[in-house]
Parts: structure tokens; C-alpha cells; sequence
């Protein structure tokens, strides 16, 4: 079955830097990579996706990358703001919205002021 | 994206009960997935409920311990059950539509 792995577990940035959380999936099937923020006590909320069929997509001060050769998928954010302080999770999918979602295990992103 | 409501928020219930948990879509999905959140942890898929069938559960979750109903298109539930504390966690429900997800449900096992 699928497998996600995601790095680093803990980032540290100063307000304005930018910050990079990657993650490698195992099945070659899937073609759906969303990532979510979740804040202390919250649901996981979705940020950003991206389909296989697109190498990179944008929102705002985000952006997810995509390389279906190597099996690897990245969040880029920019501009960070203390607000952006949150576990990110990356997540993999063979089919939107009909097929299960599988985890990476998280990321918790500090932004200092 | 589907708007999901969940419930209980919270409970904190007795070793060897049954909680049973409610998630209701705003729109029909074809699938509903349950996850589980130990503390600070990611999250674990428990089972995927498709209406008019048995659900699916994924590997180390099986139907007597966590059986889930899927009456039709908008609600589904998740029972907890014979709980002991390692069930502890956060359960949160999931649908097609764009993947969101229910508040959760803090469960605590005394």
C-alpha cells in the first residue's frame, strides 16, 4: 500500500524567510497530493493541492511542487508570518475524492517574529 | 467542498464502553473515510464507508472493535467499542468533495 514520508518533522524560520517541507510517496498510482495546516485544536484545514498531470501550482505566499519521476512533492512558503506557526501535513491519493487519503507524518513549523 | 458537521465534540467515557459518533455531510459524497489522531500524531485512516456496502478497513482496525454504519449519501458513524485508554484520540471524519474534514471528536477513556 501507499506510504508517505515527510521531513522535516520540526522547522524553525524567522518571520520573512521561507520555509520547505518535503514528502516522497511508494505507489507510482497516486496522482493526487493535498496538503493540509493544522493549529492546536483544530481540524486539519486544506491549503493546497495538486494534481499529477501539474509540475507546480501557486496560491498567494504558497506553492506545492511536483516531480512524478522521483516520487516527491514539496510546500513552499514564502513571506512566512507568525500566523503560519502550525502542523503541516502532506497527503497522497490514487483518486480525489473517491480513493483514501494516506499521511505524512507532519511537520510543525515554528515562524519567530 | 462539502461542509461536515461531527458529534460529540468531546466525551470522556468508562473502560469497556461504546461510543458511537456521528458525521453528517451537507451534500451527498460517495465516500466517507474515518480517521484516528493519537496526540501528536498524524492522522491514520481507520475505514473508508461507501453507502450500501460493508466498509473497508485498513490494516490493525477491524469491524467489531470500530464498526461503522453508512445508512446513506449524507450521514455516517463510527462506534468505539469495549474502549480501553489506548483508545484515547481524536476521530475525525472525512468525505469526498475535496477531502474536508468533520471538527473531530477528543476522546478520552478513564
Amino acid at each position: 500500500g501507499e506510504n508517505v514520508e515527510q521531513h522535516p518533522s520540526t522547522l524553525s524560520v524567522q518571520e520573512g524567510d521561507s520555509a520547505v517541507i518535503k514528502c516522497t510517496y511508494s505507489d507510482s498510482a497516486s496522482n493526487y497530493f493535498p496538503w493540509y495546516k493544522q493549529e492546536l485544536g483544530k481540524r486539519p484545514q486544506l491549503i493546497i493541492d495538486i494534481r499529477s498531470n501539474v509540475g507546480e501550482k501557486k496560491d498567494q505566499r504558497i506553492a506545492v511542487t511536483l516531480n512524478k519521476t522521483a516520487k516527491h512533492f514539496s510546500l513552499h512558503i514564502t513571506e512566512t508570518q507568525p500566523e503560519d506557526s502550525a502542523v503541516y501535513f502532506c497527503a497522497a491519493s490514487i483518486q480525489r475524492d473517491t480513493d483514501k487519503l494516506i499521511f505524512g507524518t507532519g511537520t510543525r513549523l515554528q515562524v519567530f517574529p | 467542498s462539502a461542509v461536515i458537521s461531527q458529534k460529540p465534540s468531546r466525551d470522556i467515557c468508562q473502560r469497556g464502553t461504546s461510543l458511537t459518533i456521528q458525521c453528517q455531510v451537507d451534500s451527498q459524497v460517495t465516500m466517507m473515510f474515518w480517521y484516528r489522531q493519537q496526540p501528536g500524531q498524524s492522522l491514520t485512516l481507520i475505514a473508508t464507508a461507501n453507502q450500501g456496502s460493508e466498509a473497508t478497513y485498513e490494516s490493525g482496525f477491524v469491524i467489531d472493535k470500530f464498526p461503522i454504519s453508512r445508512p446513506n449519501l449524507t450521514f455516517s458513524t463510527l462506534t468505539v467499542s469495549n474502549m480501553s485508554p489506548e483508545d484515547s484520540s481524536i476521530y475525525l471524519c472525512s468525505a469526498g468533495n475535496g477531502y474536508t474534514f468533520g471538527s473531530g471528536t477528543r476522546l478520552t477513556v478513564v
